[in-house]
């Protein structure tokens, strides 16, 4: 285990539901990470917390909505997706941003039908 | 731009030999590079990291080397074990970068069989 949870799992949902994805880091870390990891492509930065901040938005759709309550919640709100949007979303943490390792949760599939 | 370039895309290996996989790099100024392995479904766990300084560092049967000067670094795995079968990823940082500092590979696929 590396420290960092994500729950669910798994997830399929359709086009107008609303749904979250949480994550959680017990390492102590001040900086967390969302990325969506889709077939074939390099894993893609969406958000990024700093000390409960969000330092980054990497032009992500406001279909995708970040929520950062302490240094050690990050959840990922989700309402109306497209098909295109399945894939596997990972949170990660950092001693800081930019800074040390970056500690993977295990992911979270998201289908959308 | 900075970008980070892994070859081969995939790789079939069969049990019990060795392997290197590349991984080339643009990013600058250059603070450390790291090799992640994922399993499928999985988050990446980190299996070593470099620092500009550092020109091999062995994670037991995983050798990582980096040049450097000329931007590369390369994984080696010595008597590959069905478990290896993963996504190997190189990870680069950028040093008091503005913009966000680690940068990603595609990966290399990786399959052992028996």
């Amino acid at each position: 285990e590396t420290g960092v949870t994500q729950t669910p799992r798994h997830l399929v949902m359709g086009m107008t539901n609303k749904k979250s994805l949480k994550c959680e880091q017990h390492l102590g870390h001040n900086a967390m990470y969302w990325y969506k990891q889709s077939a074939k492509k390099p894993l893609e930065l969406m958000f990024v917390y700093n000390f409960k901040e969000q330092t980054e938005n990497n032009s992500v759709p406001s279909r995708f909505s970040p929520e950062c309550p302490n240094s050690s919640h990050l959840f990922l709100h989700l309402h109306t997706l497209q098909p295109e949007d399945s894939a596997l979303y990972l949170c990660a943490s950092s001693q800081d941003w930019g800074t040390g390792e970056a500690f993977f949760g295990q992911g979270t599939r998201l289908t959308v039908v | 731009k900075n970008q980070v370039e892994q070859s081969p895309q995939s790789l079939i290996i069969l049990e019990g030999k060795n392997c290197t996989l590349q991984c080339n790099y643009t990013v600058s100024p250059f603070s450390n590079l790291r090799w992640y392995k994922q399993d499928t479904g999985r988050g990446p766990v980190s299996l070593t990291i470099m620092t500009f300084s550092e020109n091999t560092k062995s994670n037991g049967r995983y050798t990582a080397t980096l040049d450097a000067d000329t931007k590369q670094s390369s994984l080696h795995i010595t008597a590959s074990q069905l478990s290896d079968s993963a996504s190997y990823i190189c990870v680069v940082s950028a040093r008091n970068s503005g913009n966000t500092p680690l940068v990603f590979g595609k990966g290399t696929r990786l399959s052992v069989i028996a």
